[in-house]
């Protein structure tokens, strides 16, 4: 089972930067095998899906409002999944989570995907 | 633009039986969605009770079970219990990367 660990959540100024760590650990898992994901929470709201990345890193998928602005990417030796957040706005305010992307794969493809595990989360705060 | 529909609210009786559904504002739900839902608690991570339609989580009790009802995805409990209340969240994948939450239901068990 894969446990994960965020990081780096801040109080940052509107138009500012920050960068997320996610570190895996645990038993029984290839962290090189998973793909990831970072899955956000605003204060009160509902969950919305960010950004994912296949386990080569060689793809990489966002929901519209953060294209151009983040950017999800891994160090696998690391074991470690990062979130790059410029220009950020007050409603990037959110607790993220890190997940992984688990997919129903047979031996020629992949179908499908959900989140599972989490991690605890960290937040960030947008203000001045 | 894609939208998952969930009953913003829902109430059951304790040992009672509840369906929360998740749909799409365009189309149809499928296994293909891989519809998965989760719990969540206050200040918690979500946790999660059925992945890919019908698969329960490791630790789940048996009285949650998911399917495809109709149209929509659904998440059914059955006997339900006070620490059932709780938001529930489902998810789906459509494809090209792109995941969809819907907007929670809200549990109340009384």
């Amino acid at each position: 089972e894969v446990q994960l660990v965020e990081s780096g959540g801040d109080l940052v100024q509107p138009g500012g930067s920050l960068t997320l760590s996610c570190v895996a650990s645990g038993s029984d898992f290839t962290f090189s095998n998973l793909w990831m994901s970072w899955v956000r929470q605003a204060p009160g709201k509902g969950l919305e899906w960010v950004a994912t990345i296949n386990q080569y890193g060689s793809q990489t998928f966002y929901v519209d409002s953060v294209k151009g602005r983040f950017t999800i990417s891994r160090d696998t030796p690391k074991n470690s999944v990062y979130l790059q957040m410029n220009s950020l706005r007050a409603d990037d305010t959110a607790v993220y989570y890190c997940a992984r992307f688990g997919r129903n794969c047979t031996a020629t493809a992949c179908y499908g995907g959900w989140f599972d595990p989490w991690g605890q989360g960290t937040l960030v705060t947008v203000s001045s | 633009q894609t939208v998952v529909t969930q009953e913003p609210s829902f109430s059951v009786s304790p040992g009672g039986t509840v369906t929360l559904t998740c749909g799409l504002n365009s189309g149809s739900v499928s296994t293909s969605h891989s519809p998965t839902w989760y719990q969540q608690t206050p200040g918690q991570a979500p946790r999660t009770l059925i992945y890919n339609t019908n698969a329960r989580s490791s630790g789940v009790p048996d009285r949650f079970s998911g399917s495809i009802l109709g149209n929509k995805g659904a998440l059914t409990i059955t006997g339900a219990q006070a620490d059932d209340e709780s938001h529930y969240y489902c998810v789906l994948y459509m494809g090209r990367g792109v995941s969809v939450f819907g907007g929670g239901t809200k549990l109340t068990v009384l």
